[in-house]
């Protein structure tokens, strides 16, 4: 199966709070990341948590990381429709070095007004 | 200043030409990527390289050939294109690993 997983779709109204899921297997990944990509636009790191904290914070958006289920987790308070985009969870491979992230599928974020 | 730049955006030829797309950072990092991404957005690693070694997918058909003069560029060759080549491809850069920071990607297109 894939080594990052997560749901390819979220539907959201304007204003409400979107919870983005994900899983991952690889239990030595240093830290878990969220990449933003906008329709015909590069990956933008979003915002990243180190594996040995469980939570963080910053502005609108809250990552939740679950060691023990491989579960993360991207909450956006307030979604508004500049938010919608495709989000990537990613996970290091081997803890860093040369091997780069694994990304998941993508979860396709789409505002209702 | 752009820190992952890669040209061209837009690439498009003919079945069994071979093309280059270059990749410059101005990050200062030590380690640089190739991914593809498909039609239905999967991101996949190609290639990663750093001053000690490269790590090829070995999914990737040797048609494709990462190209480094120096630690700031990683150039991608595409040898005899194919249709199935048709992809939008990213070059990144990291420093040890983490942290990956993306170009604005080359939509290649082959018809």
């Amino acid at each position: 199966g894939e080594d990052v997983e997560q749901s390819l779709f979220l539907s959201v109204r304007e204003g409400d709070s979107s919870v983005i899921n994900c899983t991952y297997t690889d239990s030595s990944s240093t830290y878990l990341y969220w990449y933003k990509q906008e329709p015909g636009a590069g990956l933008q790191l979003l915002t990243y948590i180190f594996s040995n904290m469980d939570m963080k914070q910053d502005q609108r958006l809250t990552v939740l990381l679950n060691k023990k289920d491989k579960h993360l987790s991207l909450r956006i308070a307030d979604t508004q429709t500049g938010d919608s985009a495709i989000y990537f969870c990613a996970e290091s491979m081997g803890g860093g070095g040369a091997d780069g992230l694994t990304f998941g599928k993508g979860t396709h974020l789409i505002i209702q007004p | 200043d752009t820190a992952v730049s890669q040209t061209p955006k837009y690439l498009v030829t003919q079945m069994g030409n071979d093309k280059s797309i270059k990749c410059e950072q101005n990050l200062g990092h030590d380690t640089m990527y190739w991914y593809k991404q498909d039609s239905k957005k999967f991101l996949k690693i190609m290639f990663s390289y750093n001053n000690k070694e490269l790590i090829i997918n070995e999914t990737v058909p040797n048609r494709f050939s990462p190209k480094s003069p120096d630690k700031a560029h990683l150039n991608l060759h595409i040898n005899s294109l194919e249709l199935g080549d048709s992809a939008v491809y990213f070059c990144a850069s990291s420093h040890g690993g983490e942290k990956l920071f993306f170009g604005s990607g080359t939509q290649l297109s082959v018809l």
